[in-house]
């Protein structure tokens, strides 16, 4: 069964500095990669989605995949407090379902 | 806009009750997937659906049932609820692989089993 280990549990950052969450994955087999945010009792929104090694920018959000480390990061530039919510980092496997990582609370103070 | 409807929101059961959880979606696509969301644990695939007339099995199945009567409507069915069912399920529609983008998610249905 596929793990994604998600890091940290939850992070505080400052409006305006760059905030970095992690995922390391457990095999190298899948090709595609989501980051999603979850503001508090609400669904899911997809952020960015990268399907090959480097980089992928979307607006503020910016993820890195490095398939022969096991690993994609999330960098959010200039965070505001509007996006403190949880988010998760999803690996498509088999038809198409994703395994997701546990999360990461994020808190951006005004 | 792509729309993935869940019912209820919320959800009170007893325990070695029956639920149904459904699911609609507008978006005409062929995958759908119910998921449930714990502390600690993220969210997790208990079954999903190619099209109408399939369910498989995801990581979690025990304890559910799923039912695919159309391309729009997918449905999660605890035949026994027991209380450690007590969670969020999310369902989602998707055509997802290759540079497909976007898995569109409901708003969740918070089931207690008391």
């Amino acid at each position: 069964q596929q793990k994604v280990q998600q890091s940290p549990e939850s992070l505080t950052v400052s409006e305006g500095a760059m905030a970095s969450l992690n995922c390391t994955f457990s095999d190298g087999t899948s090709d595609n990669f989501r980051w999603y945010r979850q503001h508090s009792g609400k669904g899911l929104e997809v952020l960015v989605s990268i399907f090959s090694d480097g980089e992928k920018e979307e607006g503020r959000f910016t993820a890195h995949l490095n398939r022969a480390s096991l690993h994609v990061s999330l960098h959010i530039r200039e965070p505001q407090p509007s996006d403190s919510a949880v988010y998760l980092c999803a690996m498509e496997g088999f038809a198409s379902a994703l395994t997701f990582g546990s999360g990461t609370k994020v808190i951006v103070l005004p | 806009e792509a729309a993935v409807t869940q019912s209820p929101r919320n959800k009170v059961a007893v325990t070695g009750g029956k639920v149904t959880l459904s699911c609609n979606q507008t978006n005409n696509h062929n995958n759908m997937y119910w998921y449930r969301q714990d502390t600690g644990h993220g969210l997790r695939l208990i079954h999903y659906s190619y099209g109408a007339g399939s369910t498989e099995k995801g990581d979690i199945p025990d304890g559910y049932k799923a039912s695919r009567p159309s391309q729009e409507n997918f449905s999660l069915i605890l035949e026994l609820a027991t209380p450690s069912q007590t969670s969020v399920y999310f369902c989602a529609s998707g055509d997802l692989g290759g540079s497909a983008e976007t898995l569109y998610f409901g708003s969740g249905t918070r089931l207690t089993v008391l």
